[in-house]
């Protein structure tokens, strides 16, 4: 079955950038999006279609995605921004990524 | 505003059913794809189920033969031969098309399964 691989943990200084990475075999030929989920609560869609972001996702949040690794970049991190992180793409069905969790300190 | 609401979690024996219900406002559960993601305590997100908007169905495969996903005017998970493994938070979720993303979360409904 396929399999989407993230880093099970990330940390950033404030102010600084975090990259977070998505790696799957041949994912370059498949939209990617990612999910920030907060404790307790539902994700919520950050970027879709590899570097796209919804209405009232902050300018901070990126996409992009090269060969088979897709990186989710969050600039100027905020305290705020601390919470886990998923990866999703598709191939004969939806796959997740194990998710990381990103720690502001 | 749009918004899903599930319901009809709690606490069940191993091999009992349960049926989760996905209440849609804003919009139309019929032609968008719906999913089923769950969620087991401390861990990440799993794909499910989807209905997409011919009524085809597709389960993943930890769950095929015992699930059953369906559809009115709100969405719904069948779950038979419950077992301790999908102990987890169940949420639906809205996608706009087959590899779309999901744009649109419930709160989500837990689900226990304990003897």
């Amino acid at each position: 079955s396929y399999e989407l691989t993230q880093p099970p943990s990330v940390s950033v200084s404030p102010g600084q950038t975090a990259s977070i990475t998505c790696s799957g075999d041949k994912l370059g030929n498949k939209y990617v999006c990612w999910y920030k989920q907060n404790p307790g609560q539902s994700p919520v869609l950050v970027i879709y279609q590899d570097t796209k972001r919804p209405s009232g996702i902050p300018e901070r949040f990126s996409g992009s995605k090269s060969g088979s690794t897709a990186t989710l970049t969050i600039s100027g991190t905020q305290a705020m921004d601390e919470a886990d992180y998923y990866c999703q793409a598709w191939d004969s069905n939806t796959v997740f990524g194990g998710g990381t969790k990103l720690t502001v300190l | 505003e749009v918004q899903l609401v599930e319901s009809g979690g709690g606490l069940m024996q191993p091999g009992g059913s349960l049926r989760l219900s996905c209440a849609a406002s804003g919009l139309t559960v019929s032609i968008n794809y719906m999913n089923w993601v769950r969620q087991a305590p401390g861990k990440g997100l799993e794909w499910v189920s989807v209905i997409d908007s011919g009524g085809t169905t597709y389960y993943a495969d930890s769950v095929k033969g015992r699930f059953t996903v369906s559809r009115d005017n709100m969405l719904y998970l069948q779950m038979n031969g419950l077992r301790a493994e999908d102990t987890a938070v169940y949420y639906c979720a809205r996608a706009l098309d087959s590899d779309d993303a999901f744009d649109i979360w419930g709160q989500g409904t837990m689900v226990t399964v304990s003897s």
